[in-house]
């Protein structure tokens, strides 16, 4: 499971309230990502973070703002969480230390499953 | 989880079959793809993987194939087990994209039922 963990696994909260996900690894991987699954969709890219304290936009960032202050977690922050942010989160990490486009897969921890009311 | 599974296509085959599940990608530039399986209410899993210098890897009950000209991917399971239900996605990695941060796009997905 490449030493990935996110808390919480379930959370239920209601629209406007602010919401925040964790994923922590233990492996010291450099590069971490927030991806979202929904039915009809393949898993898609909020944001990702290439090192402590360097962060950048996916493709469905809106809505969305992440942190990263060790290399071990990588926080997924909801602002203001709306009915459409209901979704299954998940977070992965890539393995290896290559650089640019190396050719290193990406494994996934176990998922949150979000839903606002 | 399980709703991952619903409106995907469905491949349904007999234990002890073969399986081939296929994936369309959609960058020619693309030079990394990744097969990966999921089962209801895990994270996906990492099958196997192939650069766009090769057309055939194989693994442990498994094998893709990739043919550029096309850009089409196949993931082939042999002897299929009941075990190996889940839903089965492809992913891209296309150079320069969201950042060249070997950053990947992921297909929807195959359900693959194996029948006892």
């Amino acid at each position: 499971d490449a030493g990935i963990t996110q808390s919480p696994r379930h959370k239920v909260t209601e629209t406007g309230t602010p919401v925040t996900l964790r994923c922590h690894q233990t492996e010291n991987h450099r590069y971490m990502y927030w991806y979202r699954q929904d039915p009809g969709h393949g898993l898609r890219l909020i944001h990702y973070s290439y090192g402590v304290k360097d962060t950048d936009k996916g493709e469905v960032s809106d809505g969305y703002s992440v942190s990263r202050s060790k290399t071990e977690d990588f926080l997924l922050t909801l602002e203001s969480a709306t009915s459409s942010q209901t979704s299954v989160y998940f977070c992965a990490i890539k393995s290896g230390t290559g650089g640019l486009n190396s050719y290193n897969e990406q494994f996934f921890g176990p998922g949150t499953r979000l839903t606002v009311l | 989880g399980e709703s991952v599974g619903l409106h995907l296509p469905t491949l349904s085959v007999q234990e002890g079959d073969n399986s081939i599940i296929n994936c369309a990608y959609s960058n020619s530039a693309s030079d990394y793809f990744i097969w990966y399986k999921q089962e209801s209410g895990k994270g996906p899993q990492f099958i196997i993987d192939i650069r766009s210098n090769m057309d055939k890897r194989q693994g442990q009950r498994v094998t893709v194939l990739l043919n550029k000209t096309v850009k089409h991917l196949s993931l082939q399971i042999a002897a299929t087990q009941p075990g190996d239900s889940a839903v089965y996605f492809c992913a891209e990695n296309p150079p320069n994209y969201g950042g060249s941060q070997g950053n990947l796009i992921f297909g929807k997905g195959t359900k693959l039922s194996v029948k006892p």
